[in-house]
């Protein structure tokens, strides 16, 4: 069965500064979809980014990029420039490529938190 | 991408009452998923609701305890029966966007609810 690791219970990070989260999974699957999802207060889950393993290149939307090395199994997410409104909880996921299941495993979670 | 409203987003409940969640789609959708997330936890899927058939649930999970409706493809109900303090969690649901090709899906989820049993 696949897993999914965070060691970073918790991060901070000073405003406009860099952070780096850390994921690593393990499968023994070639195809599979790797997401990371931000969770503030709010509860609502929303999509940061997402990347597919036969990609080489690492997925980037505005500020957040990660790292995919899929060899090593792991799926770090950057985030350049934070800001306030990044302090949430952030989750990794795996999600198997083809099959019948569709659902996603999660990581425990990085809790950031963004210093002014 | 779809837009999932989850109602209520929190209600505080007697020990063994139920309660039933609700989440409404705003465009049809052929999976839903219940997950669970306790207290400082991550989430844990519940089941996996496909309209028309029953729900499957996942290891741990069953359906006396959890009962889950889908009646079409837009709508699901998931019943928290019998509920217990170790119930207090929240409960999210999510379903599968996008269309056809590898790029262009992810997973949307409702707001949550928060449960909390006394």
């Amino acid at each position: 069965a696949q897993t999914v690791t965070q060691s970073q219970p918790e991060m901070s990070v000073q405003e406009a500064e860099t952070v780096t989260l850390s994921c690593t999974y393990d499968t023994s699957e070639s195809d599979y979809y790797l997401f990371w999802y931000k969770q503030p207060p709010s509860r609502q889950m929303i999509l940061v980014i997402r990347q597919e393993a036969y990609k080489q290149q690492n997925a980037t939307e505005n500020r957040f990029s990660v790292n995919f090395q899929k060899a090593a199994k792991s799926f770090s997410l950057k985030i350049s420039d934070s800001q306030l409104g990044d302090a949430a909880m952030y989750f990794c996921a795996y999600r198997s490529y083809g099959g019948a299941t569709n659902k996603l495993i999660f990581g425990t979670g990085t809790l950031l938190a963004v210093q002014p | 991408s779809a837009v999932i409203s989850q109602k209520p987003s929190r209600d505080i409940c007697q020990r063994g009452t139920s309660l039933t969640i609700q989440c409404q789609v705003d465009s049809q959708v052929t999976m839903m998923f219940w997950y669970r997330q306790q207290p400082g936890q991550s989430l844990t899927l519940i089941a996996t609701a496909n309209q028309g058939s029953e729900a499957t649930y996942e290891s741990g999970f069953v359906i006396d305890k959890f009962p889950i409706s889908r009646p079409n493809l837009t709508f699901s109900t998931l019943t928290v029966s019998n509920m217990s303090p170790e119930d207090s969690s929240i409960y999210l649901c999510s379903v599968r966007t996008g269309g056809a090709g590898r790029g262009n899906y992810g997973y949307t989820f409702g707001s949550g609810t928060r449960l909390t049993v006394v």
